[in-house]
């Protein structure tokens, strides 16, 4: 079993949709938690840490369960700057060393 | 935020040639740098763990031996392919974290594609 697991892609939507994304990880240790954004043939840019609260960022909304071992991003009114391929990442403990999903790519559509 | 710069940007090369990759953390000091590889439609895999002053933590099936690391100093840290062969071609890239860049934030590099010939 892969220590980070994504909803497999592509995700095609149209514009002004909402668009969940969901990941669970294996490591009931892991203890942070992070959804990243990757542009074509660019590096990974932090999109936004996960609170075990949940947390908003204007129209992204990401939640952790850890009873579950489960993270989601939510995306309202999708707009076309949001196609990329967004990644699940987890810390499994203290410390830098970062594990990546294998990322699921969205495609929003005018 | 914080900038970590790579270079070069890309590189091709041909078959048996070693290639030098470096990643510089511009304003901060980095106590730990992280290198990965990603292959095209594929998520970021690490490679190895790079610490200052120390050698270098790699994963399970990197060979340590073909993917040399060094991180002399607290801002530069260099992946270096040796006896490159087509299947090293992918995208390399490293991040940046610790010392003054603060306890939870990891920067990543622009990365580095590798084409060899």
């Amino acid at each position: 079993r892969k220590e980070v697991e994504q909803d497999p892609g592509p995700f095609n939507v149209p514009e002004g949709a909402t668009v969940a994304f969901n990941c669970t990880y294996s490591n009931s240790a892991s203890q942070s938690f992070f959804w990243y954004r990757q542009d074509c043939r660019k590096e990974p840019k932090l999109l936004m840490s996960v609170y075990s609260s949940g947390n908003e960022d204007g129209r992204f909304t990401a939640q952790l369960n850890r009873a579950s071992q489960y993270i989601s991003l939510l995306i309202r009114d999708s707009k076309l700057s949001d196609s990329a391929t967004y990644l699940c990442v987890v810390r499994p403990t203290g410390g830098f060393k970062t594990i990546f999903g294998a990322g699921t790519r969205l495609f929003v559509k005018a | 935020g914080a900038v970590v710069s790579q270079h070069p940007s890309w590189v091709i090369c041909k078959s048996g040639t070693s290639v030098k990759i470096e990643c510089r953390s511009l304003d901060f000091q980095a106590t730990t740098m992280f290198w990965y590889r990603q292959f095209p439609k594929q998520s970021l895999m690490l490679m190895a763990t790079s610490n200052e002053g120390s050698k270098a933590t790699y994963e399970q099936g990197v060979e340590k031996d073909k993917f040399l690391i060094n991180h002399a100093s607290l801002t530069l840290s260099t992946l270096t392919v040796t006896s490159a062969h087509p299947e090293d071609s992918s995208f390399y890239i490293c991040s940046a974290g610790g010392g003054l860049a603060g306890t939870d934030t990891q920067y990543f590099g622009p990365g580095t594609r590798l084409t060899v010939l």
